[in-house]
């Protein structure tokens, strides 16, 4: 069974940065998409991005594009998000998502297994 | 961008009845590529539907999924203590992978 375990909660300062990382256990890492989500407190879910580990580059959301950083490594299995120039809107639960086994090798599709999430708080 | 619109944003119902959840998008989106996810507080979110219809691994067949197109829906047919949550649809058939902005789900 596929299992990602996040690192902890991070408090950062405003215009600092953050990387999350998303560790992979029980499945095959370097084909399967790894998602990032995010949460901010009392809202929905919101994708930033996504990386296949063995393809190397990530797939971006508009609002993001420049912000954040999607890198893998295959060597350990652990997927990274880092988010720069932060924010207090960036306050949120960030969540890794592996995307369902029948889809090796493609980044559209279901996110059939989730970190626990991390929660960055952005403050002064 | 594919924007998803769900309705209601809050549906108060009793256990045992029936729940008519709506998720309709801005443009068509390929039935392989709409999936329907359940969060509780607290917890990740976890996969319920798939491909508009589809169950995922251990939900059980009180969930059902429908649509095509721009229309589509969840429904619930005999709600249990445990389906109180918030519902969220996603489409994962073009970049950027959208999610609605959610249905609570409460008690009455």
């Amino acid at each position: 069974q596929v299992q990602l375990v996040q690192s902890g909660a991070e408090v950062k300062k405003p215009g600092s940065s953050v990387k999350v990382s998303c560790k992979a256990s029980g499945g095959t890492f370097r084909s399967y998409a790894i998602n990032w989500v995010r949460q901010a407190p009392g809202q929905g879910l919101e994708w930033m991005g996504g990386i296949i580990p063995m393809f190397g580059s990530a797939n971006y959301a508009q609002k993001f594009q420049g912000r954040v950083t999607i890198t893998a490594d295959e060597s350990t299995s652990t997927a990274y998000m880092e988010l720069s120039s932060l924010r207090s809107e960036d306050t949120a639960v960030y969540y890794c998502a592996r995307v369902s086994a029948d889809a090796e090798y493609s980044s559209g599709s279901r996110f059939d297994y989730w970190g626990q999430g991390t929660l960055v708080t952005v403050s002064s | 961008e594919v924007v998803l619109t769900q309705s209601p944003g809050t549906l108060s119902l009793s256990p045992g009845e029936r729940a008519t959840l709506s998720c309709r998008a801005s443009q068509s989106v390929s039935s392989r590529y709409l999936a329907w996810y359940q969060q509780k507080v607290g917890q990740a979110p976890r996969l319920l539907i798939y491909g508009a219809s589809s169950r995922a691994t251990g939900i059980p067949d009180r969930f059902s999924g429908s649509g095509s197109g721009t229309d589509f829906t969840l429904t619930i047919s005999r709600l249990e203590p445990g389906d109180f949550a918030v519902y969220y649809c996603q489409q994962y058939g073009s970049s950027p992978y959208t999610f609605g902005q959610g249905t609570k789900l409460e008690i009455k």
